[in-house]
């Protein structure tokens, strides 16, 4: 049971534009949400996050978006550099039930093209 | 660099033997979670310690164990290895629950 779904397995933008992620999830008890990096041989690396009672944050280029309603929260970055090309995934998380462990997507690869 | 530390990088190991991971987290975090990352099963939560006591349990194998010390570094005990069990085993650390979780740069399991 995947319970945190990102349907994109790779996006491909490029430099300057805005690069959208997509996350959607189905755990109702999900209060609290992230989005980390990932290059190749080296661990996740923290971006953002947002709490379950906001639906917007924002940090320098970066934005999550938090639709409740609809379980999918969606990260923005503008604009998009090459440095950015990696792996993203979305991780949730949910505060009764499981301790803070995180459940995460199965990541996007994002390539941004000078 | 996350602060959190991981050693070995690498360790390739024969079936049925025993190897031991071992993580140090961010200075003042009290948190230490353990995922495994397998090439057909994504990143999943195995366990997490919260100032030296079991927290929360995943899908963690039996033959599988883990602690955290007073020092607040974890290891990771696997025994009796399988093929399967080739895998990037990551260390995270919080500074308390439900806060961001800071990621070491993994140990590279081969079982052979």
């Amino acid at each position: 049971d995947q319970q945190v779904k990102q349907n994109s397995p790779s996006l491909s933008v490029q430099e300057g534009r805005i690069s959208i992620l997509n996350c959607d999830y189905t755990n109702s008890m999900f209060d609290y949400f992230l989005w980390y990096k990932k290059y190749p041989a080296e661990g996740p690396t923290f971006l953002i996050s947002i709490s379950s009672i906001k639906d917007k944050n924002e940090d320098g280029r970066f934005t999550v978006f938090l639709n409740k309603s609809a379980k999918h929260l969606s990260l923005h970055i503008v604009p998009s550099q090459p440095g950015d090309s990696a792996v993203y995934f979305c991780a949730a998380s949910a505060r009764e039930t499981s301790g803070s462990r995180l459940t995460f997507g199965e990541g996007t690869q994002l390539t941004v093209n000078p | 660099d996350s602060g959190v530390t991981q050693t070995p990088k690498h360790l390739i190991t024969a079936t049925g033997q025993r190897v031991t991971l071992r993580c140090s987290p961010r200075s003042g975090d009290l948190s230490v979670y353990w995922y495994q990352q397998s090439l057909d099963q994504g990143l999943q939560f195995l366990i997490q310690y919260y100032n030296g006591e079991e927290r929360a349990k995943g899908n963690i194998l039996e033959r599988f164990s883990a602690q955290q010390f007073p020092d607040l570094h974890s290891e990771l005990n696997l025994s009796s290895l399988e093929l399967g069990d080739s895998a990037l085993y990551f260390c995270a650390s919080s500074v308390r629950p439900l806060r961001e979780q800071y990621f070491g740069p993994g140990t590279r399991l081969t079982v052979t």
